[in-house]
């Protein structure tokens, strides 16, 4: 089945202990994103990668990190988690981008930071 | 930045009812699509229209695209329970390495039984 795979579904963590939250897709997709969600904000794009070793900055990378060596996995890291990073977190992945391509999400990762 | 913003922010509406919901955005565009969000699930495409495109219609849902006035609007008929959700525009803008997502904040629709 073509899906986009996150986990963990639910974190609960301290503040300042590292953390990695894993994404895989397994559609042989280009393009993976990185979004966290906050009542009221929306959707806000963390990082986003449009093929292997290549990544940017989406609106709010602060105090995160990405990586992209194997097409199908894009984790996101906290290296030092804070309290305002707790938020809902949704990766997400599509062929490729420019050409109308929709996006595919994972079932999101419930971060809490205390 | 936003490139995208949802009006209404949220909307009630009985069972039956149409509902509809419109996005502004900011700068040019390729492609503009809506998405469908059940309560902290991850989105769901439901329909893309490009940009020489003005209507475009899937089940009970219709789109339009006005690009000079840089807006489009997503309506649902004869809606249902099932409906409720929020949903959200999605628009490209150009980047570094090609385009990119950019998600509007969101219209939480009810539809009350």
């Amino acid at each position: 089945e073509a899906q986009v795979t996150q986990n963990p579904r639910y974190l609960i963590t301290v503040t300042g202990k590292k953390l990695t939250v894993t994404c895989s897709q397994n559609m042989n997709h280009e393009y993976m994103s990185w979004y966290r969600q906050d009542p009221g904000l929306g959707l806000r794009q963390i990082y986003y990668s449009m093929n292997v070793e290549v990544t940017d900055k989406g609106d709010v990378p602060e105090g995160y990190k990405v990586s992209r060596k194997e097409k199908r996995n894009f984790p996101l890291i906290l290296e030092s988690p804070s309290p305002n990073q707790t938020s809902l977190y949704f990766c997400a992945s599509s062929l490729i981008w420019g050409a109308g391509e929709k996006l595919f999400f994972g079932s999101g990762t419930q971060l809490s930071v205390l | 930045s936003q490139q995208g913003e949802e009006d209404p922010q949220a909307l009630s509406i009985q069972e039956g009812e149409n509902a509809t919901m419109n996005c502004s955005y900011k700068t040019s565009i390729n492609n503009l699509q809506w998405y469908r969000q059940n309560s902290g699930r991850g989105l769901v495409h439901l329909i893309l229209i490009r940009s020489n495109e003005r209507e475009k219609h899937s089940g009970r849902l219709r789109v339009t695209l006005d690009t000079s006035k840089k807006s489009s609007s997503l309506l649902i008929t004869a809606s249902r329970a099932a409906d409720t959700a929020s949903y959200f525009c999605a628009t490209d803008v150009r980047v570094n390495y090609g385009q990119n997502f950019v998600f509007g904040p969101g219209t939480r629709l009810s539809v009350l039984p």
